[in-house]
């Protein structure tokens, strides 16, 4: 089964600085998907971030950028230039095909972000 | 284009009554994924549905949960006889192809068993 692990329970971070969220998961596939997920305290879920596992470049979007080690089953968050709007709850997750005909998320537990102003 | 919609956002039973929660995907959708997000908990995956038929219900607990898609109007999660450890958010999220990179996330409901 594969599994998704975030080591980090809680981080905090300084206003303008940067941060990296750790990620590392298990899988015997080959051809999947990896995400970040925030979920600040309304408990919207919003995308952040997605990768390709057969994309050898990393994703970036704006402040967010990921470092994807294929070999290590590592993908990291950073997050630049934090801002306020930033803290929030951080959830790795991770897609392939189950064989039973979906390609549901798995999640990780989580990392809670704080921004010191 | 309307997002996910899930209703009612936070629903309150007591022990031994039925919790149902429904979810709207996004127009033009006809793949539903739902998932329990359990307190200082990532998310889990319960079921997928396409309209008329379960794909997979291989995380779904055995008893006094139940879920459907019919051809019109939401799905609906349905839980029969709810226990305090159903409290939780049940997420609902809506995809064109069913794919896990194009999974669209409604707002959750909130449910509180007393």
């Amino acid at each position: 089964a594969q599994t998704v692990t975030q080591s980090q329970p809680e981080m905090s971070v300084q206003e303008a600085e940067t941060v990296t969220l750790s990620c590392t998961y298990d899988t015997s596939e080959s051809d999947y998907y990896l995400f970040w997920y925030k979920q600040p305290p309304s408990r919207q879920m919003i995308l952040v971030i997605r990768q390709e596992a057969y994309k050898q470049q990393n994703a970036t979007e704006n402040r967010f950028s990921v470092n994807f080690q294929k070999a290590a089953k590592s993908f990291s968050l950073k997050i630049s230039d934090s801002q306020l709007g930033d803290a929030a709850m951080y959830f790795c997750a991770y897609s392939a095909y189950s064989g039973a005909g979906s390609y549901q998320l798995t999640f990780g537990k989580g990392t809670k972000l704080s921004v010191i102003p | 284009n309307a997002g996910v919609m899930q209703n009612p956002r936070h629903l309150v039973r007591r022990r031994g009554q039925e919790a149902r929660l429904r979810c709207s995907p996004m127009k033009g959708h006809s793949h539903v994924y739902w998932y329990r997000q359990l307190p200082e908990e990532g998310l889990k995956f319960m079921v997928y549905l396409q309209k008329e038929n379960i794909i997979d219900e291989s995380g779904m607990p055995k008893e006094r949960f139940s879920a459907e898609f019919p051809k019109e109007g939401p799905s609906i999660l349905r839980i029969q006889q709810v226990v305090r450890g159903d409290s939780a958010a049940y997420f609902c999220a809506s995809s064109p192809t069913g794919r896990g990179y194009e999974q669209y996330f409604g707002p959750g409901t909130r449910l509180t068993v007393t």
